[in-house]
């Protein structure tokens, strides 16, 4: 199967500083990246993707950054809330099956 | 309220006992799944469904059954659970493929199963 993982299975950052979340990927054929949201108790909730003719992609406080040489993906939050901590998980895709990373769990310190 | 909803929410049963998830979506999308969420692994891909009568097998199919009959139900069918199949499992869906395809997936609230 595919594989997607994670550089660090946990990252704390105090509240108002940017965060990032890294992910590589082994499938070069993979034609779409995705980051998903995981609050406790809850199913995901997606954040943004990217295409991969792509290097970088910007949503509200959110930019994913795409780096095909070394298969490397990351999600940068600016100014981190409260309401940011949760598990986030990376995601591949090249056709319709989808493989997901085993996630970093985010903590945002007061 | 666009959503995506399962039953049971949190079903504990034993070795043997056939039982169904139920999954709907009301958003009139064509593609669905099921995932299973474990410690350490991550969420891994079951089956998938690109339409009405299309099922297709994802990552880890074995032991588990699927019927898309209606666009709008998915569920997900354990014939005879076995307790490696204890897990939290989540049902998806998003627009499905052609020019309209969407790859923001809408995930259930999750079934926690354990099976003894």
């Amino acid at each position: 199967g595919e594989s997607v993982g994670l550089h660090l299975p946990t990252l704390s950052v105090q509240e108002g500083d940017n965060s990032i979340i890294n992910c590589a990927y082994s499938n070069s054929a993979s034609d779409y990246f995705i980051w998903y949201k995981q609050e406790s108790g809850k199913g995901p909730q997606f954040i943004i993707d990217i295409r991969s003719n792509m290097d970088k992609r910007q949503g509200q406080r959110v930019t994913v950054l795409l780096n095909k040489t070394v298969k490397h993906l990351s999600l940068q939050i600016a100014a981190t809330q409260p309401g940011d901590s949760a598990v986030y998980f990376c995601a591949e895709t090249a056709g319709n099956q989808f493989y997901f990373g085993t996630g970093t769990s985010l903590t945002v310190i007061p | 309220e666009a959503q995506v909803t399962q039953n049971p929410r949190y079903l504990i049963t034993v070795t043997g006992k056939k039982l169904t998830v139920t999954c709907s979506q009301n958003m009139n999308h064509e593609y669905m799944s099921w995932y299973r969420q474990d410690p350490g692994l991550g969420l891994r891909q079951i089956y998938y469904s690109m339409n009405v009568e299309v099922t297709d097998k994802g990552d880890v199919p074995e032991g588990y059954k699927v019927s898309r009959k209606e666009k709008r139900n998915f569920p997900l069918i354990l014939e005879s659970p076995s307790p490696n199949q204890t897990s939290l499992y989540f049902c998806a869906s998003k627009r499905g493929g052609g020019m309209f395809a969407s790859y923001e997936q809408y995930f259930g609230p999750g079934t926690r199963l354990t099976v003894t």
